[in-house]
């Protein structure tokens, strides 16, 4: 299976900050690389796709960049709702991993 | 508006089976692949299976492979898993999820979750 691995575990930021959460891969899986953000209690929510890709709905200031097996997701000024966990997710393999998550709190 | 609700759930003995369904509404459902993914309580997302759109083939994480078995009925819209020899390592609540393209390919993703339906294994 491919492993994935994101850091950090948990971060915490102020309002307006630019934050970027790291996803590595055990093995390269060009850009078939998709972000979540989950909220306590709900379901998570498709962020990026593709790598880079913006799913519609979701606000500008979420992007993605990285191929191969090194991947980010950034937000360029965080806001309240930003809040909750954030999650990778390699669909290079049929057997699809998630990373452990990503907590991101607002200071 | 895309709707998946799941149900089944509940609490199961050690050694049990459980059958979840999953209603989807909203969509063309058999043009889409559908995965399972569950969710240990305090813990991160863990893909389970997928089936594709046709039903044909089907796709498991070791952790469940050969105790856990996806079908889908494209007449009802409804997805299943059957989960069989439970551990209390299988709690976790189990969400049904749609991707866009119908085969479970590369560079697929989830664009749609249900609310999932929770399974706790305890004796």
């Amino acid at each position: 299976d491919i492993q994935m691995t994101q850091s950090p575990s948990s971060l915490s930021a102020s309002v307006g900050d630019r934050i970027t959460i790291t996803c590595r891969t055990s093995q390269t899986i060009s850009s078939y690389l998709n972000w979540y953000q989950q909220k306590p209690g709900k379901a998570p929510k498709l962020l990026i796709y593709g790598a880079s890709s913006l799913q519609s709905g979701v606000p500008s200031r979420f992007s993605g960049s990285g191929s191969g097996t090194d991947f980010t997701l950034t937000i360029s000024s965080l806001q309240p709702e930003d809040f909750g966990t954030y999650y990778c997710q390699q669909s290079y393999s049929n057997l699809w991993t998630f990373g452990q998550g990503t907590k991101v709190e607002i200071k | 508006e895309v709707q998946l609700l799941e149900s089944g759930g509940g609490l199961v003995q050690p050694g049990g089976s459980l059958r979840l369904s999953c209603a989807a509404s909203g969509l063309t459902f058999s043009s889409h692949s559908m995965s399972w993914v569950r969710q240990a309580p305090g813990k991160g997302l863990e893909w389970v299976s997928a089936i594709s759109g046709s039903g044909f083939t089907t796709y498991y994480a070791d952790s469940v492979k050969g105790r856990f078995t996806v079908s889908r009925d494209n007449s009802r819209n409804t997805l299943f898993l059957q989960l069989n020899s439970l551990t209390a390592e299988d709690t976790a609540t189990y969400y049904c999820a749609k991707s866009p393209g119908r085969g479970h390919d590369y560079g697929d993703r989830i664009d749609y979750w249900g609310q999932g339906t929770l399974v706790t294994v305890s004796s």
